[in-house]
């Protein structure tokens, strides 16, 4: 049973093209989390929800828009893709935040923008 | 601003030998949570360790134990008798709840035969 599933795996698309990446999380948590890994490995917080609502929005182009339908997904839309947008996109989750419930992390969706 | 950092980019031990990957953080809070991720090839981050900052106890999790000393900011993990399935990215987080987690750069860790 996978906790956090996000789709697809891998994306290849040209820039200037629209694309979405689902996630899921069947855990019951209420927080979900965009992170963006870049090519230097570096783990950078995009947005985070609770209850379907947004919590956290770090200074993330406008052309990336989250939507959250109900607590269990949170999907993230990128319009007009650009180069630099090529990264790991991992989506996340977690019960509230605090050690008792660490992040649960899906295994990522790799998009390369050509 | 919290920040991370992990100053050992790569780490390199030989199977069955203990290493320690640094990680130091820079907080004005006193209630906070430290986080050891592991990324294997495989790309999955997985929870390896973690820490409540009001607890003195060091955790620990079979060979995975951390030297937390909070008035260094200093949060190192030491990894006993590693294996080579012990081979990823390990990455140090901070959490200062609710709000985000945030990670530090990443230590390579190469584990050789």
């Amino acid at each position: 049973d996978t906790a956090v599933s996000q789709t697809p795996k891998y994306l290849v698309t040209q820039m200037g093209n629209d694309k979405s990446i689902k996630c899921e999380q069947n855990l019951g948590h209420d927080t979900m989390y965009w992170y963006k890994q870049d090519s230097k490995k570096f783990l950078k917080i995009m947005f985070s929800y609770n209850n379907k609502e947004l919590i956290i929005n770090e200074t993330v182009p406008n052309r990336f828009s989250p939507k959250s339908p109900d607590k269990a997904h949170l999907n993230l839309h990128i319009n007009s893709l650009e180069l630099g947008d090529s990264a790991v996109y991992f989506c996340a989750s977690s019960q509230v935040s605090g050690v008792n419930s660490p992040l649960h992390f899906g295994n990522g969706t790799r998009l390369t923008v050509t | 601003a919290q920040t991370v950092t992990q100053s050992q980019p790569e780490m390199s031990v030989q199977d069955a030998e203990t290493v320690t990957l640094s990680c130091t953080y820079d907080t004005s809070e006193n209630n906070y949570y430290l986080f050891w991720y592991k990324q294997p090839p495989s790309r999955q981050m997985i929870l390896v360790i973690r820490q409540e900052a009001y607890k003195q106890q060091n955790a620990t999790e079979n060979r995975f134990s951390v030297n937390f000393q909070k008035a260094a900011k200093s949060f190192s993990l030491k990894i006993s008798d590693s294996q080579l399935g012990d081979t990823a990215m390990y990455f140090c987080a901070f959490m200062n709840p609710p709000d985000k987690l945030i990670f530090g750069t990443g230590t390579r860790l190469q584990v050789f035969p």
